[in-house]
Formats: C-alpha cells, structure tokens, sequence
C-alpha cells in the first residue's frame, strides 16, 4: 500500500527558504492522483498550502501563492515543496498527502515539523 | 473565498452516547455535474495525522467503523458518531473542495471528549 514520508530540514531562518521533499513508496506518483501539501500550525487547524500532478501542473492556495513552489521528480518518486521569505507564521507541521476519491485526501504522511526562528 | 464553519468547538459525550457535530460551508459543495457534495470529515488523534472518515458527505473511507455516518447537502453537513468509544476522543475537521481553480479549506475543527 501507499506510503508517504516527509523529508527536510527542521528549522528555517526567517526570510529564508523551507524545503521540505516527500518521498512516495509502496506505489507509483504517476497515477490518476494529485498530491498535496498541508500545513499544522501548533494547536491550531489545517491548511491547505498546494497541489501536484505527475504531469507537473499545479493549484496553490491563493493566500501563500506568492510565496510557494511544488515540483515532482517522476524518476525518484518524489515530489517536493519550497515556500519562501518565510517568518515565524511558517512555523508548523508540514504534512504530504495524496488526493483520492472525491478529492478527499485519503494517504497522509506522518509529518514534519518545521521551525521558522533565527 | 469559501468559509466553513463548525458546531460545537468542542462537546464530551458519555461513551455509548451518540455525538453529532454540524459543519456549515459559505458556499454550496454539491456539483450538479454528477450530484456529489464536496465536503470530507477526518479524524486527528493527539500526535497523529489526520485519518479520512467520510467523503462525498456521506460515504464510508474502507475500514471505517460504521458508527460513524455523515450526512447532509449543499451548504450543511452533520457527522455522527452512533455510540462513541474512547478511541473516538479526537478532534474532527469538515474539508470542503471548490473547483476551478481547485481550492480545498478545512473548518476550525471539533475536539470530541468523553464525558
């Protein structure tokens, strides 16, 4: 069965960049699905931050669109995230995710907790 | 932009008790294109990610107990937990999807404790 893993480094200097890679394992990422990126702040709710297809096409949360970038490595199986200029608000758990049936999202990762402080 | 909403924050139940809590979308989420409601439930355990419970409103995610149900459409939505067990202490989020372009919001979350 399909497996997710969040990948990337833990802390992320404001005004820096957030990099963070999800490897996709027990199936293929060129299926008939998107993939997803979402974000936890500690103690509060959840955000969606984009999407991918295999293809490379993407759909961005209109509030973070300026500042995010997804790509997909069809070859590694991977596809990854990258958020810019970020502050403190970046500051959360980062989840990967596929996108099912309904576009509900049915494959979480464990997730990553990224740090935004100096 | 699409608001969802949730009632109650939160509510503790005594366990074999039933547990209801509504989900409210700004928007419609029924697609008249193949009449399915957008809107999915999940459950998030203290550490844990959240796990999919319902989508299209109303259809079971395999391997969900069946004393969870969803319903509703259009702009409303209600999940019920039939008899709640202690592993049911959770808290539980409502996700709408909108198309074109694609945006999916979640509402603010409902924590579910025992009584």
């Amino acid at each position: 069965h399909v497996q997710l893993q969040e990948s990337g480094p833990g802390l992320v200097k404001p005004s820096g960049t957030l990099s963070l890679t999800c490897a996709v394992s027990g199936g293929s990422i060129s299926t008939n699905n998107w993939w997803i990126w979402v974000r936890q702040p500690p103690g509060k709710g959840l955000e969606w931050i984009g999407e991918i297809y295999h293809s490379g096409s993407t759909n961005y949360n209109p509030s973070l669109k300026s500042r995010v970038t997804m790509s997909v490595d069809n070859s590694k199986n991977q596809f990854s995230l990258k958020v810019t200029s970020v502050t403190a608000a970046d500051t959360a758990v980062y989840y990967c995710v596929r996108e099912g049936v309904g576009a509900a999202f049915d494959i979480w990762g464990q997730g990553t907790m990224v740090t935004v402080s100096s | 932009d699409i608001v969802m909403t949730q009632s109650p924050d939160s509510l503790a139940v005594s366990l074999g008790e039933r547990a209801t809590i509504n989900c409210k979308s700004s928007q419609s989420v029924l697609y008249s294109s193949n009449n399915k409601n957008y809107l999915a439930w999940y459950q998030q355990k203290p550490g844990q990610p959240p796990k999919l419970l319902i989508y299209w409103a109303s259809t079971r995610e395999s391997g969900v107990p069946d004393r969870f149900s969803g319903s509703g459409s259009g702009t409303d939505f209600t999940l019920t937990i039939s008899s709640l067990q202690a592993e049911d202490v959770a808290v539980y989020y409502c996700q709408q999807y909108s198309g074109t372009p694609p945006i999916f919001t979640f509402g603010p979350g409902t924590k579910v404790d025992i009584k």
